[in-house]
């Protein structure tokens, strides 16, 4: 199946604790993203990488470190978790030039549900 | 700044048309997007429309935007239980900045 995968789906951990969450796309794309979802639904953009260079770092503290070892993966490493760092947590990924298409869709993974305790 | 807004909620009778509106506010955004969110899933790119247009008709879906006003809604007609998600709508220039999501509830 062509699509953007997460690992994992639940991530249930202690305050203080460092964890991963891994994104894989299989569909090609030269950009990668990470967004987080919180308790109310709230969509922000964190961190965007085009060809495995970072272009978009939002206001995110400096404990989440995004990784992309080639284009078609980003990781998100997480230290030191916090309890409000609890959320969802959604990969996407779209191609950056038009390659004949008018637009550039951003395709999302299913999420990763973060929770601390 | 980017700025993109949403009212929270909305409760429509099935069979009923749904408007879900939106404001945003960089006048340099290329695309408008509705992406739809349903429970437990990631999001799904329902409809767009270019900065030029007025209007984009997609099978159920109608999509309205004036630009002058930074509005954008979104019709969808005969509205189903199915329907029942969250509508994000979002801007873009460089990067995607949604607005915080439309509960959308389709009773019979």
């Amino acid at each position: 199946d062509t699509a953007v995968s997460q690992t994992p789906k639940y991530l249930v951990t202690q305050m203080g604790n460092d964890k991963s969450i891994k994104c894989e796309q299989n569909l090609g794309h030269d950009t990668m993203y990470w967004y987080k979802q919180d308790s109310k639904k709230f969509l922000k953009i964190m961190f965007s990488y085009n060809n495995k260079e970072l272009i978009i770092n939002e206001t995110v503290p400096n404990r989440f470190s995004p990784k992309s070892p080639d284009k078609a993966h980003l990781n998100l490493h997480i230290n030191s978790l916090e309890l409000g760092d609890s959320a969802v947590y959604f990969c996407a990924s779209r191609h950056s030039g038009t390659s004949g298409r008018l637009y550039n869709e951003q395709f999302f993974g299913p999420g990763t549900r973060l929770t601390v305790l | 700044g980017e700025d993109v807004e949403q009212s929270l909620f909305l409760s429509v009778r099935e069979g009923d048309s749904s408007v879900i509106n939106c404001t945003y506010t960089d006048s340099s955004s290329t695309y408008l997007y509705w992406y739809k969110q349903e429970p437990g899933a990631g999001l799904q790119l329902l409809t767009y429309i270019f900065s030029n247009m007025d209007m984009k008709q997609d099978q159920r879906l109608t999509v309205l935007l004036n630009k002058k006003d930074k509005h954008l809604s979104l019709r969808i007609a005969d509205t189903q239980t199915g329907d029942s998600a969250i509508y994000f709508c979002a801007e873009s220039s460089n990067k995607l900045i949604f607005g915080a999501g439309t509960r959308l509830a389709v009773h019979p």
